[in-house]
């Protein structure tokens, strides 16, 4: 079945970086553009990048334009997310979605990786 | 960009109807056309239930219903059950190429 596994969440200090993973499997990973959103504890749901199929094309949020970078490789199946100067409000859990085919929801989802910036 | 309007919380009895509202502005990147609502318990993923406003995945529940009138859509929880229990976030996609999702709305049921 359709499955998207996160990992690569750690405890790290302020300006420090980072770089997630999400694992897919079960679908075919070039036919789907790919997220990442995070969810900072106790609070509501945040979308901050997205990548196209092929890779060409991203975009992001304000709040990490310019320090995250989104990437795939579809070769492995596998979403990357690489977060420079890391801030401790980029606390979070941090879910991997896949973009439905045809339309802009978000169809299936991880159970996320946790990010802790602390010093 | 700032978030879509949810309320808070909204409960309601076993059995009863719920709507839960999600409201934004033009300059959010309104007008809004490609809504959609996730259900999210507790320590689990957000799991999504309605898109393009009013559509259901296939083989979920059709007690769950959206629909949307200018920047305001909604979603409709029709016999509330227990198992319905849970945040609901709503989420559009921008005519800047982004996403954004509602505050987040807690649902009780009584």
């Amino acid at each position: 079945q359709v499955q998207v596994v996160e990992s690569g969440g750690d405890l790290v200090k302020p300006g420090g970086s980072l770089r997630l993973s999400c694992a897919a499997s079960g679908f075919t990973f070039t036919d789907y553009y790919m997220s990442w959103i995070r969810q900072a504890p106790g609070k509501g749901l945040e979308w901050i990048a997205y990548i196209s199929d092929s890779g060409g094309y991203t975009n992001y949020a304000d709040s990490v334009k310019g320090r995250f970078g989104i990437s795939r490789d579809n070769t492995k199946n596998s979403l990357f997310l690489q977060m420079n100067s890391l801030r401790v409000d980029d606390t979070a859990l941090y879910f991997c979605a896949r973009r439905a085919k045809y339309g802009y929801q978000f169809d299936s989802w991880g159970q996320g990786t946790l990010v802790t910036v602390s010093s | 960009q700032s978030a879509l309007t949810q309320p808070a919380s909204v409960s309601g009895s076993r059995g009863q109807s719920i709507t839960i509202s999600c409201t934004g502005t033009s300059s959010d990147g309104g007008p809004y056309n490609y809504v959609s609502w996730y259900q999210q318990h507790p320590d689990k993923a957000p799991r999504l239930i309605i898109y393009d406003g009013n559509k259901r995945p296939s083989g979920f529940s059709d007690r769950f219903s959206g629909s949307k009138s200018g920047n305001t859509a909604s979603l409709t929880i029709s016999g509330l059950q227990a198992e319905d229990e849970a945040d609901y976030y709503c989420s559009s996609y921008t005519s800047t190429s982004t996403w954004i999702f509602g505050g987040g709305t807690k649902v009780t049921v009584l």
